[in-house]
C-alpha cells in the first residue's frame, strides 16, 4: 500500500526563522516528488520537481531534498515570511504510474 | 501563457441533478488529470485522460461518475444524481508529458450538495 506522510500536520513559527517540512512514503520505488503550497480555498501551486536521479532542487528561498533510501523529502523554507503561510503538500508518483500520491499537507503559520 | 483554467469555481447542485465540471489544461497540454478533495482529507486521483481517451480511471467511482476529453473543447468530469458524499473540491491538472513534466493544477471547483 503507498502511502506518504506529512509531519507535523501544523506548524507556526515566527517571521524570519528557516523551517523544514518533512515527507515519508513507505515504497521506495519513486519516479519523481513534486512539493505544492495550497492557499485556502484556492488551488495548488508547484513549487519544486525532484526526478529519482536528483538529490535535491532549489528555488529561491526554498529548497527540496530526496533520499530514496531512506524514503523521505524535505522542504527547507529560509528565512519565513507571512506571505508562506499555506499548506505544503508533498506527492509522489510511482515510475509507471500515471497520477500523483498525495500526503495530507503540513499547514504553515508564519507570525509576523 | 493562461494556466489550467477550471469553471465553474463554485456549483451548487441538489441531491439528485447532474454535476458539470470543465477543465482547460495549459496550451500545449494534451494530458490531463482529475483529483479530488475531500473536506480535511488529501487529494485522491480520479482518472487520467489524453485526447479522445481514458488513460486511467483507477480512482473513478464505479457509478455516477465519467469523465471525457474531446478532440476539441475542454475536458469534463460529470457526476450523475449527486449525493452529499460528492461534495469535495475538484481538481484537474495538466502536463506536457506523462511522465518527466510537471503537473499543473487549476483553481478547482468547489461542489456543495444540498
Amino acid at each position: 500500500k503507498q502511502e506518504v506522510t506529512q509531519i507535523p500536520a501544523a506548524l507556526s513559527v515566527p517571521e524570519g526563522e528557516n523551517l523544514v517540512l518533512n515527507c515519508s512514503f513507505t515504497d521506495s520505488a519513486i519516479y519523481n516528488l513534486q512539493w505544492f503550497r495550497q492557499d485556502p480555498g484556492k488551488g495548488l501551486t508547484s513549487l519544486l520537481l525532484i526526478q529519482s536521479s536528483q538529490r535535491e532542487q532549489t528555488s529561491g528561498r526554498l529548497n527540496a531534498s530526496l533520499d530514496k533510501s531512506s524514503g523521505r523529502s524535505t522542504l527547507y523554507i529560509a528565512a519565513s515570511q507571512p506571505g508562506d503561510s499555506a499548506t505544503y503538500l508533498c506527492a509522489r508518483r510511482e515510475a509507471g504510474a500515471n497520477n500523483l500520491f498525495f500526503g495530507t499537507g503540513t499547514r504553515l503559520t508564519v507570525i509576523p | 501563457n493562461a494556466g489550467v483554467m477550471q469553471n465553474p469555481r463554485h456549483l451548487v447542485r441538489r441531491r439528485g441533478q447532474e454535476a458539470r465540471l470543465r477543465c482547460s489544461p495549459m496550451k500545449g497540454h494534451s494530458h490531463v488529470y482529475w483529483y479530488r478533495q475531500l473536506p480535511e482529507e488529501g487529494l485522491k486521483f480520479m482518472v487520467y485522460l489524453q485526447k479522445e481517451n481514458i488513460i486511467d480511471e483507477s480512482g473513478m467511482p464505479k457509478e455516477r461518475f465519467s469523465a471525457e476529453f474531446p478532440k476539441e473543447g475542454p475536458s469534463i468530469l460529470r457526476i450523475q444524481q449527486v449525493v452529499r458524499g460528492d461534495s469535495a473540491a475538484y481538481f484537474c491538472a495538466s502536463s506536457l508529458q506523462v511522465n518527466l513534466y510537471e503537473q499543473y493544477f487549476g483553481p478547482g471547483t468547489r461542489l456543495t450538495v444540498t
